[in-house]
């Protein structure tokens, strides 16, 4: 079974502070997603990479940026936090043109 | 701009009860679709991939097909366990090798 592990389930932080949120999958899978889960507004893109050190922005890159520096594990950095990034953040994996696999993802409180 | 539908918003059901969930698209060049399954709190979990118009795929209590326009999960005799959001995303041919698109979801809420 393919497993996304990511890193923290709860995570509080506060206004200006940098945030790192780390996502790692164990199945040699080329593309992984950020996606941010929000009530009423569905799941909407992020940032993604199909391969090391190659990244493209989704639908709402707006204040955050990615790293992807081995195959297995992808960044998502908030560079200074702000109250409208609360919310469910998930990470995703996946082989070209197949399913996305899902971590279970991390719910983040900026105060 | 690719739209992907789902309706209704919101479904409840008594223990037994059998329905279908409904998912349309507008896009072009359709790769496949995907449906998930969500539980409150945790990641959406695969269920189904289709590919191709008048394909079907099954397991235990559900049921996805899908037409050119629209694809549907259908719940025969569903159980309070099988109550979650359910969600279908469209992947469709673009420049870079993967845009999927998700709709918002449909809550499920089977009572005992």
């Amino acid at each position: 079974d393919v497993k996304v592990t990511q890193s923290s389930r709860y995570l509080v932080k506060r206004t200006g502070e940098k945030v790192f949120l780390e996502c790692v999958q164990d199945m040699d899978h080329e593309n992984m997603f950020w996606y941010r889960q929000d009530p009423g507004l569905g799941l909407r893109l992020i940032y993604f990479s199909y391969d090391v050190k190659m990244k493209e922005k989704g639908d709402i890159p707006e204040g955050y940026s990615v790293s992807r520096e081995k195959k297995e594990r992808f960044s998502l950095i908030l560079e200074s936090a702000s109250t409208n990034q609360t919310s469910m953040y998930l990470c995703a994996s996946s082989l070209i043109h197949s399913p996305l696999h899902f971590g279970n993802g991390t719910r983040l409180t900026v105060t | 701009e690719d739209q992907v539908t789902q309706s209704p918003e919101a479904l409840r059901l008594q223990e037994g009860e059998s329905s279908s969930l409904n998912c349309s698209y507008t896009v072009s060049g359709l790769r496949g679709l995907f449906w998930y399954r969500q539980d409150p709190g945790k990641g959406p979990e695969f269920l189904f991939t289709l590919y191709s118009a008048g394909e079907e795929k099954e397991k235990e209590r559900l049921k996805a097909t899908l037409t050119k326009k629209e694809s549907f999960l259908h719940i025969t005799a569903p159980k309070p366990e099988d109550s979650a959001t359910y969600l279908c995303a469209v992947l469709v041919s673009g420049g870079s090798n993967y845009k999927l698109t998700f709709g918002k979801g449909t809550l499920l809420t089977v009572n005992p």
